[in-house]
Order: C-alpha cells, then sequence, then structure tokens
C-alpha cells in the first residue's frame, strides 16, 4: 500500500539554526512529490514538486531533494515566520495523492 | 489572480443531518479533489472531479458524494453525518489531473 511517514512530528530550532525534515515513502509509481507549509486552521501552500532521483529545488531559505526512497526538505538559517507545519504528499501513476501526517516546526527567536 | 476558494468557512451540524461544501477553482484550472484534514493529520483524499466526472476516489464510504459543474467548480455532499465526520475539508484545484494542486482555506466542519 502506497504510504508517506514524516519525521520528526515536532521540531524546535533557534533562529538561524539550520536542520533538515525527512519524508520516506512507498509508492507503486511515483508521479511526483509534493511539499507544502500549512499554517494552523489554513489551507496547505504549495511549496515544491519533485519528479525524479536526484532533483533538488530552492526558495529562499528552503531546499528540496529527491531520493528513491525519501525526500528532505532542508531548513538554513530558520527565521520565526518559518514556522509552520510542514507536510509531504506523493502522488502515484494511478494519480492518486497520499499525505504524510506533517512536522511541526517552531522556530524560536 | 483568484485563487481556490471554498464556501463557508465553518458549519456546524448535528448527527444525522446532511451538509454541501462549495468549492471555487484556481483561474484556468480545470481539476477539482476534495480532502478530509483531521486534527493533527495530514489530508486525506476523498475523491477528485474532471470533466464533470468522478475520476479517483479514495477509501471513504457513499455517504461521501460530489458534483462538478460546467464552470469547473465543485460540491461535496455529506449524508448521514457521524461524529466522526467533523475536520477540515479542504479542496485543491489543478489544470488537470496530473498537475500541482493548489488548496483553498477550507471549511471547518463540526458535528455535534
Amino acid at each position: 500500500e502506497d504510504q508517506v511517514t514524516q519525521s520528526p512530528e515536532a521540531l524546535r530550532l533557534q533562529e538561524g539554526e539550520s536542520s533538515s525534515l525527512n519524508c520516506s515513502y512507498t509508492v507503486s509509481g511515483l508521479r511526483g512529490l509534493f511539499w507544502y507549509r500549512q499554517d494552523p486552521g489554513k489551507g496547505p501552500e504549495f511549496l515544491f514538486t519533485l519528479y525524479s532521483a536526484g532533483e533538488e529545488k530552492e526558495k529562499e531559505r528552503l531546499k528540496a531533494t529527491l531520493t528513491k526512497k525519501e525526500s528532505f526538505l532542508h531548513i538554513t538559517a530558520p527565521k520565526p515566520e518559518d514556522s509552520a507545519t510542514y507536510l509531504c504528499a506523493v502522488q502515484n501513476t494511478g494519480n492518486q495523492f497520499y499525505f504524510g501526517t506533517g512536522t511541526s516546526l517552531t522556530v524560536i527567536p | 489572480d483568484a485563487g481556490v476558494t471554498q464556501s463557508p468557512t465553518h458549519l456546524i451540524k448535528t448527527r444525522g443531518q446532511q451538509v454541501t461544501l462549495r468549492c471555487s477553482p484556481k483561474s484556468g484550472h480545470d481539476t477539482v479533489s476534495w480532502y478530509q484534514q483531521a486534527l493533527g493529520q495530514g489530508p486525506q483524499f476523498i475523491f477528485q472531479y474532471y470533466e464533470e466526472e468522478e475520476r479517483q476516489r479514495g477509501n471513504f464510504p457513499d455517504r461521501f458524494s460530489g458534483h462538478q459543474f460546467p464552470n469547473y467548480s465543485s460540491e461535496l455532499n455529506v449524508n448521514a453525518l457521524l461524529l466522526g465526520d467533523s475536520a477540515l475539508y479542504l479542496c485543491a484545484s489543478s489544470l488537470g489531473n496530473t498537475d500541482t494542486q493548489y488548496f483553498g482555506p477550507g471549511t471547518r466542519l463540526t458535528v455535534l
């Protein structure tokens, strides 16, 4: 069965302290892997789409990477406004989407 | 450029009632997907509509049904509400059923 596991469940960082979030996935055939940011009570905000192993994408302090079994979201020198839940999702070749439960990131000033 | 919009924002219903949630996709998008997100969980895929037909369905009972209109907007209907249906219901739109999905702000449903 296709599934996504994210770790850690929660992460507290000091402002400026870089770290990485992990997304491990099992999928019958990968069409795409997606990262979203979600603030409390709001809809997920799109960050990145990755399609094949070795692909990397960057946006401001965030960088997403992809291997055949997992993806990492690297956060460089985070700021308090980066505090949110980060969701990972995969789309299989049957066009079904599976989300992980997210990593709750808190950045302390 | 208008993003995905959903209505209503909040809704309170009692067990056994029926509810209809509405979604307007992002301008230029023709595909709408619906998700249920329980507190502290990731979104769970309910179904996807493309060309006014249900194309994909997740593991949800027949109490959950939907519709897509010619202007690509969509409705989610839930019959015989249960306490466990309390959740944030998210609508996402895309161009075609293989493109990146963009989410609306969600409808918070509380079943008492």
